[in-house]
């Protein structure tokens, strides 16, 4: 399995842009989680997703920030308008299920909004 | 407010002793914590977990030591390399939810 796949690798953009994120978890996985990791607060977790359905946003930091999962191969991570704070690396983990407590994660975006 | 706490940035050890990776928590709820090794330009990959209903676990040269009463764990490998240069997260999770709360992560440089 090629794991989880995660593009760009890197993204840079203006203030004001939207930005979208993307991600394609392990096949056969039910369970989605996309983190955000800085210097300041390490890996935070956004949001995360079983059976496509989100289960808890409640780290998703404002409503500039929208993430969707319309099928069980594919996710998106939207931010508009992005703003230089949101400069991060973004990551996207998917595990077999809830109950399965190992999360495989992607090789993660890079995004510098300037 | 930060329930997973890495208090050490940093950590140099000599290749072939022992290193020490420390980790506290706040949340009496938590009842499964995890390792994750983190090597840059990749994502983090799983090393070694355990159970609140356990105190020790051990996989080859790395072994996990809970303390509930403390609120604390640590990541012992032995011995040493310098390909366990990287930086180690502790995770913890529980209370009815399957969130990790990630700690801010230590950078470990194994010297040769």
């Amino acid at each position: 399995d090629a794991g989880v796949i995660q593009s760009p690798r890197h993204e840079v953009t203006e203030m004001g842009q939207e930005v979208t994120l993307r991600c394609k978890p392990i096949s056969g996985h039910n369970s989605l989680f996309w983190y955000r990791q800085t210097m300041m607060r390490g890996l935070e977790l956004l949001i995360y997703f079983n059976n496509n359905v989100p289960i808890d946003d409640s780290g998703m930091p404002e409503d500039r920030f929208s993430a969707k999962m319309p099928n069980a191969s594919f996710s998106t991570l939207k931010i508009q308008p992005s703003e230089p704070r949101d400069s991060a690396v973004y990551f996207c983990a998917s595990s077999a299920g809830l109950s399965s407590y190992e999360q495989y994660f992607g090789p993660g975006t890079r995004l510098t909004v300037t | 407010d930060q329930q997973v706490k890495q208090n050490s940035p940093s950590l140099s050890v000599q290749e072939g002793r022992i290193s020490i990776l420390n980790c506290d928590y706040t949340n009496s709820m938590f009842d499964y914590f995890l390792w994750y090794k983190k090597y840059p330009a990749e994502g983090p990959t799983f090393l070694i977990s355990i159970s609140s209903i356990k105190d020790k676990n051990e996989d080859g040269r790395f072994t996990v030591f809970l303390n509930k009463s403390a609120k604390h764990l640590s990541l012992h490998i032995v011995p040493s390399q310098p390909g366990d240069s990287a930086v180690y997260f502790c995770a913890a999770s529980g209370g009815g939810t399957y969130k990790y709360i990630f700690g801010t992560g230590t950078r470990l440089k194994v010297l040769a």
